[in-house]
């Protein structure tokens, strides 16, 4: 069963702009994650947030999350062509045994 | 620090033929997971083995799916027979303690069932 909805499907920007891929989901989570799949690659871990947490960063990336929405965005700044993949949410149920519910993405395409 | 191994990268069979996917976790990660990820679809877990004892196996098609986890670090994915619908990338991960870590995913295997 699919728990998390990434919005929109399909972004395509330029080289230096910003992308923001949203993420909702159904149930309450323990965690939530993003994640970076290129063509034909297996997944890379970007990002994990907490349930208590609203906010995160690592590098370019930065992570809400709205427990009381149940949604998540992902923000890519100053982006690049190199960051042309497709991006997963995936969340772990509360009080689950850790097993991650992927949505079923957003292909993102950084023009140069 | 060496990734998730998966072999083989590609397979091609006919339906009804059997197949299998091999996967050996980061050296210490007591968690692994089997993923299929059909084409244009989020990954979906088969499989979840703690050590050598699974967890969770309640989405594996268990009439044609197995899979173990000998000595709690290689595990093995077998389908038998294949069909068609199982054409699908197969992804395996590990993560250090279970639940709340981080998984790491391997390369997975391109599965083409003709």
């Amino acid at each position: 069963s699919q728990q998390g909805e990434e919005d929109p499907q399909a972004l395509s920007i330029q080289e230096g702009e910003n992308a923001t891929m949203n993420c909702s989901y159904k149930t309450s989570i323990n965690n939530l994650q993003w994640y970076r799949q290129n063509s034909g690659r297996g997944l890379v871990h970007l990002i994990l947030i907490r349930s208590n947490e609203r906010e995160k960063h690592s590098g370019r990336l930065r992570v809400t999350l709205d427990t009381s929405k149940k949604s998540s965005s992902l923000l890519i700044t100053a982006s690049r062509a190199a960051d042309t993949a497709s991006y997963f949410c995936a969340t772990v149920r509360g009080g689950s045994q850790g097993n991650l519910i992927f949505g079923k993405g957003t292909k993102l395409s950084v023009k140069p | 620090e060496a990734g998730v191994a998966q072999s083989p990268r590609y397979k091609i069979i006919e339906k009804r033929q059997s197949v299998a996917f091999w996967c050996n976790p980061i050296s210490g990660h007591a968690t692994l997971y089997w993923y299929q990820q059909i084409l244009g679809q989020g990954p979906k877990l088969l499989i979840q083995f703690q050590n050598n004892g699974v967890v969770d196996d309640s989405q594996l098609p268990k009439d044609r799916f197995s899979a173990e986890r000998l000595k709690g670090v290689d595990s093995t994915l077998k389908i038998q027979p294949a069909k068609l619908e199982d054409s699908a990338v197969y992804l395996c991960a590990s993560s250090l303690i279970g639940a709340q870590d981080t998984q790491y995913f391997g390369p997975g295997t391109r599965l083409t069932v003709l």
